[in-house]
Parts: structure tokens; C-alpha cells; sequence
């Protein structure tokens, strides 16, 4: 089945400190997607991604389908954006496959 | 609008007792989702339904049955519970045209 690789595994950042964020598929995948879960395990969508450039207040994301990977870009870090971030997305029909996550904490 | 709520917050089972876990959304979502999240990994899908009055199997369905009771409802239920089936278990739902997968606040489940 597909594999969702997810890098850095773990982060941490100092407060104001920008970051990036890796998913790559080790096959084609529809419907991207990247969620936060917070240290409360809620998970929030962040971007609905399948291809193309988004940005949503200091976060933005960027998939390149045909190579297979999605990025997830975070400026100016806050204690707020700490906890796991996710990458998920499917292979036509509704099975999503989810990545392993990036763990980060940002320092006050 | 409460979105995509589950119940119950916290569950402790022994070995071999069953019970079910509810989840319902009020979005008119046509299809919902049952993940595990175990410590330090990522969501597995368990079933789905892609629409009212259809389920299929997804990543991990052994040990598990659902039911779409209609289309706000999907219930997941484990008939005899093992230690392996301690996790954190997620519902989600999303509408049609395959848009912001929308997630409940999960249930901690713990077997004994």
C-alpha cells in the first residue's frame, strides 16, 4: 500500500522562528490534506491541498503532485502552534492514509 | 451547529466485555469515518461509509463493526475487547466533493 513519510519527526523552535514541514507519498494521492492536533489531541484542518500554493495567516502549504510531496510552511512560530502536525491524503475511493506526523514544540 | 461529536469522552473495559462507541454529525455530511490513533503514530483508518447505508473496511477493521444507523450516525463497536484495542478512537465526517475532513474530539479507550 502507499506509505506517507513525514520529516522532521520531531522540532522544536524558539519562539518567532519560521519552519518547514515535509510529506512525501511513496504514490500518487488525491485529496491532501494537512491537520494540527493540539496538545489536547483535537485535530484541526489546516489545508485542503491536492495541488498548487495556500496560505492561511502565517501558515501556508504547497503540493507538488506530480512529484509527491506536499510542503507546510510556519512563520513566525508561537507556543500556540505546538503540538503534531499531519499529512494525509487517499488513493481514489475514501481510504485516507495518514503519516506518522511532525512533533513540534515552540519555546517560549 | 456542534459539528462532529463523540460518545463517550473516556472508556475503561476488562478483557472480553463489548461496548460501542457513538458518533454523530449535524453538518449533513454524507460520509463518516472510525480512526485509531495509538501513542506516537498517526491515525488508522478502521471502517468508513461513504454514504447512508454503506460501510466498508478500511486499514485495521479486525476486532471492529460499525453501523450507519442514518446519516448523521455512525457507531463503532467492539464485540470482546482485547488489550490491543487501547487507543485514542477518532470520528470524522465530510461532504460531498471531497472537501475539510472534519474530526470529533475522540475517545480514550483503555482494556484491561
Amino acid at each position: 500500500g502507499i506509505q506517507v513519510e513525514q520529516s522532521p519527526p520531531d522540532l522544536i523552535l524558539q519562539e518567532g522562528a519560521n519552519s518547514t514541514l515535509r510529506c512525501n507519498f511513496s504514490d500518487s494521492v488525491n485529496n491532501l490534506q494537512w491537520f494540527h492536533q493540539n496538545p489536547w489531541g483535537q485535530l484541526i484542518n489546516l489545508f485542503y491541498i491536492p495541488s498548487g500554493t495556500k496560505q492561511n495567516g502565517r501558515l501556508s502549504a504547497t503540493t507538488v503532485a506530480t512529484e509527491r510531496y506536499s510542503l507546510l510552511y510556519i512563520s513566525s512560530s508561537q507556543t500556540t502552534d505546538s503540538g503534531v502536525y499531519f499529512c494525509a491524503g487517499d488513493t481514489g475511493g475514501f481510504k485516507t492514509i495518514f503519516g506518522a506526523g511532525t512533533r513540534l514544540f515552540v519555546k517560549a | 451547529n456542534a459539528g462532529v461529536t463523540q460518545t463517550p469522552k473516556f472508556q475503561v473495559l476488562k478483557t472480553g466485555q463489548s461496548m460501542t462507541l457513538q458518533c454523530a454529525q449535524d453538518m449533513n455530511h454524507n460520509s463518516m469515518y472510525w480512526y485509531r490513533q495509538d501513542p506516537g503514530m498517526g491515525l488508522r483508518l478502521i471502517y468508513y461509509s461513504a454514504s447512508e447505508g454503506t460501510t466498508d473496511k478500511g486499514e485495521v477493521p479486525n476486532g471492529y463493526n460499525v453501523s450507519r444507523l442514518n446519516k448523521r450516525e455512525f457507531s463503532l463497536r467492539l464485540e470482546s475487547a482485547a488489550p490491543s484495542q487501547t487507543s485514542v478512537y477518532f470520528c470524522a465526517s465530510i461532504g460531498q466533493g471531497w472537501y475539510e475532513q472534519y474530526f470529533g474530539p475522540g475517545t480514550r479507550l483503555t482494556v484491561t
